[in-house]
């Protein structure tokens, strides 16, 4: 159980485009989703915390223009980088909670290189 | 000083050994921990979820929390090769939405 889908896994593009990136619960409903970016040998960096319904919530640093969050039902959540550069290749993780008191399930990440 | 500091490693021994994984973290707040283990180019993947001071065993894996040390582990035994990867502690002050604080992750290399 507790399997969330992430997609795409891998994602090449130039410099100016807009890529989107899907996060499913598959198997619960998720009132609340994470994203992360990861950098290599680097921890989880919290991005944003989407809650279904609602405005994400972003961490500071973050430009909300810049990553647009929607969390448009229970069992999906999606990340668009508008105007992707160079320096916004890294890897992204989406997470899922299915409830209060419960630990969050990751997507296999997506892996985002801006040419 | 980070919140939660964990030894980047990386780890080598031999199959079938013991292994053992720390974090030391700062917030006495902390009251929900959690150990996940990551593969290569993967997502984190839940492997132990505990709440407060003690002891909780999975099949090979035991994950302890010493609240009043700020101190918890995860113990692997019979170690095998697919147990190589990097293994992430996380911790959050409460369950429900709230932010949850990552180590760095110790990198793990189990030997045939």
């Amino acid at each position: 159980g507790a399997v969330v889908s992430q997609h795409p896994s891998r994602v090449i593009c130039k410099s100016g485009t807009s890529v989107k990136i899907e996060c499913r619960s598959l198997d619960f409903q998720a009132t609340t989703m994470f994203w992360y970016r990861q950098f290599p040998k680097q921890s989880l960096m919290l991005m944003a915390t989407s809650n279904e319904g609602s405005k994400a919530t972003y961490e500071q640093g973050v430009e909300k223009d810049k990553f647009l969050i929607n969390h448009a039902s229970l069992t999906l959540s999606t990340l668009t980088v508008t105007s992707a550069h160079p320096e916004d290749s890294s890897f992204y993780i989406c997470s899922a909670q299915a409830g209060s008191n419960q630990p969050q399930h990751f997507g296999d990440g997506t892996r985002l290189s801006i040419l | 000083q980070k919140e939660v500091e964990q030894d980047p490693g990386p780890l080598s021994v031999p199959e079938g050994a013991i292994v053992s994984l720390n974090c030391t973290y700062s917030n006495s707040a902390f009251q929900y921990f959690m150990w996940y283990r990551q593969y290569s180019r993967k997502g984190p993947e839940l492997l132990m979820y505990t709440y407060s001071s003690g002891n909780k065993e999975d099949g090979r894996f035991t994950a302890q929390v010493d609240k009043s040390s700020k101190y918890i582990s995860l113990f692997i035994r019979d170690s095998q090769p697919s147990d190589s990867a990097t293994y992430l502690c996380a911790m959050s002050i409460s369950g429900g939405y709230q932010k949850v604080t990552f180590g760095t992750g110790t990198k793990l290399q189990v030997i045939p």
